[in-house]
């Protein structure tokens, strides 16, 4: 089955620039979304197809698109960000979808 | 206000069925696919099953295929998830989550809306 790989943490000190990485061989074919998810909360989707931001979402939340690999920037991260964040995408028939394993953001 | 508001669940013994429901307010429901979406304590988000906004495409995952079967009735603006021949690896919270494409397309889309879950219960 198609799966998606996410680096299970990642840290960073307030204002600086975290980064989230999500692989994956149909991601050349088919979009990527992310979600943020707190704790004891849905989701929510904070980009849509690879790099566009849904109104409502911070500026700071930027999406990109490179081969078999996209990546989730959170430019000057603030202590509100702490969350897990999980990419979604499909198989290449699209019929099957799939989310990586989530990642842990943690502000130190 | 868009709104999914899902209910039904609740402790289920193995080899049990429970029918979860969504309603759906806020917005065209008949005009958007639906999903479901579960995750399990302490665990990651899995995709479990698709429908476009007519019901002529259905998507399963593999490991509720043949045991769950989504459903909707875009006149009472609702989703349903029947899961039969429940196990104690179904127990998790469930969300029904809003697709902004009507016909389940290729390059798939993703999950604008979400509800806040219902869990189930999985137990002997």
């Amino acid at each position: 089955s198609y799966e998606l790989t996410q680096p299970p943490s990642v840290s960073v000190s307030p204002g600086q620039t975290a980064r989230i990485t999500c692989s994956g061989d149909a991601l050349p074919k088919q979009y990527a979304y992310w979600y943020q998810q707190k704790p004891g909360q849905a989701p929510v989707l904070v980009i849509y197809k690879d790099s566009e931001r849904p109104s409502g979402i911070p500026e700071r939340f930027s999406g990109s698109s490179s081969g078999t690999t996209v990546t989730l920037t959170i430019s000057g991260v603030q202590a509100e960000d702490e969350a897990d964040y999980y990419c979604q995408s499909a198989d290449s028939s699209g019929t099957s979808w799939v989310f990586g394993g989530g990642t842990k953001l943690t502000v130190l | 206000e868009v709104q999914l508001v899902e209910s039904g669940g609740g402790l289920v013994k193995p080899g049990g069925s429970l029918r979860l429901s969504c309603a759906a307010s806020g917005f065209t429901f008949s005009s958007y696919s639906m999903n479901w979406v579960r995750q399990a304590p302490g665990k990651g988000l899995e995709w479990v099953s698709s429908i476009s906004s007519s019901s002529s495409y259905i998507y399963y995952a593999d490991s509720v295929k043949g045991r769950f079967t989504i459903s909707r009735d875009n006149a009472k603006n609702s989703l349903y998830l029947q899961m039969n021949s429940l196990r104690a690896e179904d127990t998790a919270v469930y969300y029904c989550a809003r697709v902004p494409d009507a016909q389940l397309r290729s390059p798939a889309y993703g999950m604008d809306v979400w509800g806040q879950g219902t869990t189930v219960t999985v137990s002997s």
